[in-house]
């Protein structure tokens, strides 16, 4: 199947801890994203990498950083995880003529 | 810069009503526009764009460059419409590359 996929899907971890999402996409796309959605649902943009080339970073903060070994795969490590980081993080990959496709989310709890 | 505007965060119409989810973009150029839904736990995905001119689940939506808008219609709303609506503009950048900026959602709720 030709889609995007992140791991874990859920993700329970405490206070201070370090932890990473994986993501990959098969489609060929150049443009990898990072996307935050909270409790309200509102969908904040973290990064985009091009060519694997750090492109936006929409004041994250540098407890986040995205890491993309190839143009298929754009992990997000997070260190010393806060509470306020709990939300669900959808990796997504876009090429230049067409529509963004997301991946399924990874849903963060942070205890 | 570019920037998309969704200014309802919820909106409720009874089933059978007409649906108007409002987006409104900054951008100087000819930009893309979308529109993706997300239904109840489920990813993100694509529901229609500008240039297609299609419709998609009986939903339309139109560019109306003088008003900067692309507001998403649908004549008579069905419950399985009630999701979360995202607009998103996709549009190139003086670094040569594309951009996409989504808006913040309208989350529809459609009443029985």
């Amino acid at each position: 199947d030709t889609a995007v996929s992140q791991t874990p899907k859920y993700l329970v971890t405490q206070m201070g801890n370090d932890k990473s999402i994986k993501c990959e996409q098969n489609l060929g796309h150049d443009t990898m994203y990072w996307y935050k959605q909270d409790s309200k649902k509102f969908l904040k943009i973290m990064f985009s990498y091009n060519n694997k080339e750090l492109i936006i970073n929409e004041t994250v903060p540098n407890r986040f950083s995205p890491k993309s070994p190839d143009k298929a795969h754009l992990n997000l490590h997070i260190n010393s995880l806060e509470l306020g980081d709990s939300a669900v993080y959808f990796c997504a990959s876009s090429q230049e003529s067409g529509g963004t496709s997301f991946g399924p989310g990874t849903r963060l709890t942070v205890t | 810069a570019q920037r998309v505007t969704q200014p309802e965060k919820l909106l409720s119409v009874f089933k059978g009503a007409p649906v108007e989810l409002k987006c409104n973009y900054s951008y100087s150029g000819s930009p893309e526009l979308f529109w993706y839904v997300q239904y109840s736990r489920q990813r993100l995905q694509l529901l229609l764009r500008h240039i297609s001119r299609e419709s998609i689940k009986g939903f339309t939506a139109d560019l109306n460059k003088g008003e900067t808008s692309f507001h998403l219609k649908k004549p008579f709303a069905q419950e399985e419409d009630s999701a979360m609506y995202y607009c998103a503009l996709k549009a190139g950048t003086s670094g040569g590359y594309q951009k996409v900026t989504f808006g913040t959602g309208t989350k529809l709720q459609v009443i029985p």
